[in-house]
């Protein structure tokens, strides 16, 4: 079971809007510890797509968009394209765990 | 541009070693923390450890501590993790990355990553 909570699944339509949610507790997200995002390809690794909770890497469409507040945070993504298929993580800092990660999830473009 | 290429990974039995390796460029490696990840078959990520530019400072999870070893050798460009006791449960692709800035406490980049498989 991860610190962090993300829900296991999300799907929309090509150019519909989506979001992901990601909670924690006072020991994280509600410490103050600011929270980042990545997206996972099938069969590649791990790339930042949000960082500091809503700052986007160069190269990252501003499609991809990062929110904090109180213990949680959500990734949105707008305009949504076949290519944005893939698993996202929520990743921050505990005071007692040190580095955490979300369990994931899996964006399906219908 | 950086680079970050990991080696060392396969198959192994339980209670058995294993040593991994990063190989770094592109950046100074020796002003740059640096961590590893974990990931199991279909599972999500795990952080694994984590050690400090000089190598000074070393941070382990609960789940290897005791057991994992993270160093680095700066001259080398290399990291390293060393991993003993191994159980069933630390199979996973393991990836190194890097801490992007001074005080950010994110992954940034990561490299391609090695299999760790360890039967029983």
């Amino acid at each position: 079971q991860s610190v962090l909570t993300q829900p296991p699944s999300v799907s929309g339509a090509p150019g519909q809007r989506v979001t992901i949610s990601c909670t924690g507790t006072s020991s994280n997200i509600g410490a103050g510890y600011d929270v980042h995002w990545y997206q996972q390809l099938p069969g590649t690794a791990p790339k930042v797509l949000i960082y500091g909770n809503s700052n986007r890497p160069s190269g990252v469409p501003d499609r991809f968009s990062g929110s904090k507040s109180a213990t949680s945070a959500s990734l949105a993504i707008t305009g949504l394209q076949a290519e944005d298929e893939a698993h996202y993580y929520c990743q921050s800092y505990d005071n007692s765990l040190n580095w955490i990660f979300g369990g994931g999830t899996r964006l399906t473009v219908l | 541009e950086v680079q970050l290429v990991e080696s060392g990974g396969g198959l192994v039995q339980s209670g058995g070693s294993l040593r991994l390796s990063c190989a770094a460029s592109g950046f100074t490696f020796s002003t740059s923390a640096m961590h590893w990840v974990r990931q199991a078959p279909g599972k999500g990520l795990e952080w694994v450890s984590s050690v400090s530019g000089s190598g000074s400072s070393t941070y382990y999870a609960d789940s290897v501590k005791g057991r994992f070893t993270i160093s680095r050798d700066n001259s080398k460009y290399t990291l390293y993790l060393q991993m003993n006791s191994l159980r069933v449960e630390d199979t996973a692709v393991y990836y190194c990355a890097k801490r992007p800035t001074v005080t950010g406490n994110w992954f940034d980049p990561w490299g391609q990553g090695t299999l760790v498989t360890v039967s029983s």
